[in-house]
């Protein structure tokens, strides 16, 4: 089936560092991924969509040079949170969506991130 | 812009019960799919179910089906048999149709409801 690699899958790291999460798409190309983000006991929530060799897409409220998304190839999107803060600690899950398939988004096994 | 409601925070059953978990949407689009996620402790997301708009047959998958009225934007969940391993978060979510090779929206979800079973 088709698989969808994140890592790190837990990261500590002080405040003010930056912090790079990758996306692979195993066995499939994927042109869009997505970016969510999980609060503790709350849902998820999108955050940016990624395309392939554009610039990505971030919902309202969502601040694009806090959260750099950079999608070089079919099968890899990266999320990188600059200059992190302890309000940005939180639960980081991608998905993507196989080109060749009608078959909905696969999720990665998402990020926890806390910054100190 | 879409929503999804999800009444039930929490419900617990005891174990081979049959649950319903209750979703609500609204949306001016005609075509979408809405899907049920479950996410265990792990936190991994874990498709149950899906269903799309334009098909009048509500889907089954083993011991999960949905009533979906699209009418009354309503997409409830039906587990029978209920198991322990049944224990989880479940998240309704909806997508706008559409979705391959660019161009794709992201999943609107629901605030999810803990269900318990109880042995």
């Amino acid at each position: 089936g088709a698989v969808v690699s994140q890592h790190p899958s837990w990261v500590i790291c002080k405040s003010g560092t930056s912090v790079k999460i990758e996306c692979r798409s195993l066995d499939f190309q994927a042109t869009t991924m997505f970016w969510y983000r999980q609060f503790p006991k709350q849902s998820l929530m999108l955050m940016a969509t990624s395309n392939e060799g554009s610039k990505a897409t971030y919902e309202q409220g969502v601040e694009k040079d806090k959260f750099l998304i950079n999608h070089a190839s079919l099968t890899l999107s990266t999320l990188t949170v600059t200059s992190a803060h302890p309000e940005d600690s939180s639960f980081y899950i991608c998905s993507a969506i196989d080109d060749n398939s009608n078959q909905p988004q696969h999720f990665g096994d998402g990020t926890r991130l806390s910054i100190l | 812009a879409q929503t999804v409601t999800q009444s039930q925070p929490e419900m617990s059953v005891q174990e081979a019960e049959t649950v319903t978990l209750s979703c609500t949407y609204d949306t001016s689009e005609n075509n979408y799919y809405l899907f049920w996620y479950k996410q265990p402790p792990s936190r991994q997301m874990i498709l149950v179910i899906r269903q799309e708009a334009y098909k009048q047959q509500n889907a089954t998958e083993n011991r999960f089906s949905v009533n979906f009225q699209k009418a009354a934007k309503s997409f409830s969940l039906k587990i029978s048999d209920s198991q322990l391993g049944d224990t989880a978060m479940y998240f309704c979510a909806f997508m706008k149709h559409g979705y391959s090779g660019g161009g794709a929206d992201g999943l609107t979800f629901g605030k999810g409801t803990h269900l318990i079973i109880q042995p």
